[in-house]
């Protein structure tokens, strides 16, 4: 079985200040992990992805992730929100063999200027 | 078109009624997959393709929920007799490869079902 458990549904920042999305995760083989991004009333996009090799990914807009086994996490981080930023994300996760994407219940980011 | 393409983008049933939506994926893309998204959820799979054989429809939250892909490439979700708790946005999504890739997924838009 897998899962994904996102803290905060809601998370708000100032322009300027560093974005912190945590995404916790459960799968019984190495899990290949997702952070795809949602504007509104947009499809998801990808954002970046973790498969094999280096634990911490970049990705699109300046976001970047690190795979933490230990700690079964994949938190999403960005130096610096930009007031584009402000839409939601979501952490996801899919066991290697296995096709099916599981989705994290979404935190939905504000940038305040 | 370049992107995975979802018609209608908006569907008001009413109770009872039967409601079709369509996914066109990317073209060559192998694996398709079929989402519901409640307001404020995440997206929570249905069932997924590859090619024309449905592989997996563990997710369908009912027998009035039927998916097909007949050709491998255009999918419909059918569901029937639409009840108020089917209200949700449908996202269809596809993939270029199938097996052990890494499972990147392409969405569409969606399709937002209100059932009155």
């Amino acid at each position: 079985a897998q899962s994904v458990t996102q803290l905060g549904s809601h998370v708000s920042v100032s322009e300027g200040a560093l974005v912190l999305l945590r995404c916790n995760y459960s799968s019984s083989v190495p899990p290949y992990l997702f952070w795809y991004v949602q504007y509104p009333n947009q499809g998801l996009q990808l954002l970046l992805k973790y498969t094999t090799g280096a634990t911490l990914v970049k990705g699109i807009n300046g976001f970047e992730a690190e795979f933490k086994k230990s700690e079964t996490s994949f938190h999403l981080t960005k130096p610096s929100a930009h007031m584009s930023d402000a839409a939601e994300y979501f952490c996801a996760v899919r066991s290697g063999g296995y096709q099916k994407v599981t989705f994290g219940t979404g935190t939905k980011l504000q940038v305040i200027p | 078109g370049a992107g995975v393409s979802q018609s209608p983008r908006y569907k008001v049933a009413k109770r009872g009624q039967d409601v079709a939506l369509r996914c066109d994926p990317i073209s060559g893309h192998v694996s398709l997959f079929w989402y519901q998204q409640a307001l404020g959820q995440g997206p929570e799979f249905l069932t997924y393709f590859q090619n024309e054989a449905q592989l997996d429809k563990s997710g369908l939250p009912s027998d009035r929920f039927f998916a097909e892909r007949p050709e491998g490439s255009v999918s419909t979700l059918k569901i029937q007799r639409t009840q108020q708790e089917d209200s949700a946005v449908y996202l269809c999504a596809s993939s270029p490869t199938s097996g052990s890739s890494t499972g990147e997924l392409f969405f569409g838009e969606g399709s937002r079902l209100t059932v009155l």
